[in-house]
C-alpha cells in the first residue's frame, strides 16, 4: 500500500466550477502536508501548506485537513482555465531524516472555458 | 533573487551508460533534494545534501549518487542506466533551517533512456 493516494483523474470542469481534489495517507507520522501545482514541462509549484487539522484558505483555494481520517483536501472556487495542471499533494514525515516529501500520483485538472 | 536552475533540459542517453545532472540552488540556500518523477505519476525522493554531505537518502540503488559542492550547488550522478530510469529529475533546494514546505523546485532535467 502507497503512503500516499491520489486519485489521479483526469477531472474536466467547466470555468467557474468549485473543484474538490483529495489525498489520503497511511503513515500517522506525517506533519505537515501541502498542495502543488505542476504545469506541464515545469516543476511543482507550491499552493498551501499546513501542519493542522482544520481550513486554511487563501484567495480561491481552500486545504482542509482531517488527521484523525488521515484525509486532505484543495477545494478551487471559481475555477480558471488558467488553473488546469497537475495538482499534487505532498506530505512530510515528523520522522524522515531530511525533509523528505512523500507525494501523491498526481490529479490533472483541465478548465474548460 | 534567481531561482532554482538546472542543466540540461533533456537528455537522450542509451542503456549501460552514465549521465550527470546539475542543479544550482536558489541564492541563500544550502541544501538540495533530488526527486524523480515517472510519467503519471508524483516526484519520488532521491536523496537530499546539506551542507556537502549526504543527509537523508529514499529508495534508490547506489548506482544512483551525487555530490553538493562549496557554492551549494549540486549534482546527480546515474551509472548503468536502465530503460526505467527515463524520468523528469527535479531539483529542490531549501535554507536547510526553515520549514520542510519551503522547498523550491527546478524546471527539471528530462532524461530518456532508450
Amino acid at each position: 500500500q502507497k503512503e500516499v493516494e491520489q486519485d489521479p483523474g483526469p477531472l474536466s470542469v467547466p470555468e467557474g466550477a468549485i473543484v474538490s481534489l483529495n489525498c489520503t495517507y497511511s503513515n500517522s507520522a506525517f506533519q505537515y502536508f501541502m498542495w502543488y501545482r505542476q504545469y506541464s514541462r515545469k516543476g511543482p509549484e507550491l499552493l498551501m501548506y499546513t501542519y493542522s487539522s482544520g481550513n486554511k484558505e487563501d484567495g480561491r483555494f481552500t486545504a482542509q485537513v482531517d488527521k484523525s481520517s488521515k484525509y486532505i483536501s484543495l477545494f478551487i472556487r471559481d475555477s480558471q482555465p488558467s488553473d488546469s495542471a497537475t495538482y499534487l499533494c505532498a506530505m512530510v514525515s515528523s520522522r524522515s531524516s531530511g525533509d523528505k516529501l512523500t507525494f501523491g500520483t498526481g490529479t490533472r485538472l483541465a478548465v474548460r472555458p | 533573487e534567481t531561482g532554482v536552475t538546472q542543466s540540461p533540459t533533456h537528455l537522450i542517453k542509451t542503456r549501460g551508460q552514465q549521465v550527470t545532472l546539475r542543479c544550482s540552488s536558489q541564492s541563500g540556500h544550502n541544501t538540495v533534494s533530488w526527486y524523480q518523477q515517472a510519467l503519471g505519476q508524483g516526484p519520488q525522493f532521491i536523496f537530499q545534501y546539506y551542507r556537502e554531505e549526504e543527509n537523508g537518502r529514499g529508495n534508490f540503488p547506489p548506482r544512483f549518487s551525487g555530490l553538493q559542492f562549496p557554492n551549494y550547488s549540486s549534482e546527480l550522478n546515474v551509472n548503468a542506466l536502465e530503460l526505467d530510469d527515463s524520468a523528469l529529475y527535479l531539483c529542490a533546494s531549501s535554507s536547510g533551517q526553515g520549514a520542510p514546505y519551503e522547498q523550491y523546485f527546478g524546471p527539471g532535467t528530462r532524461l530518456t533512456v532508450t
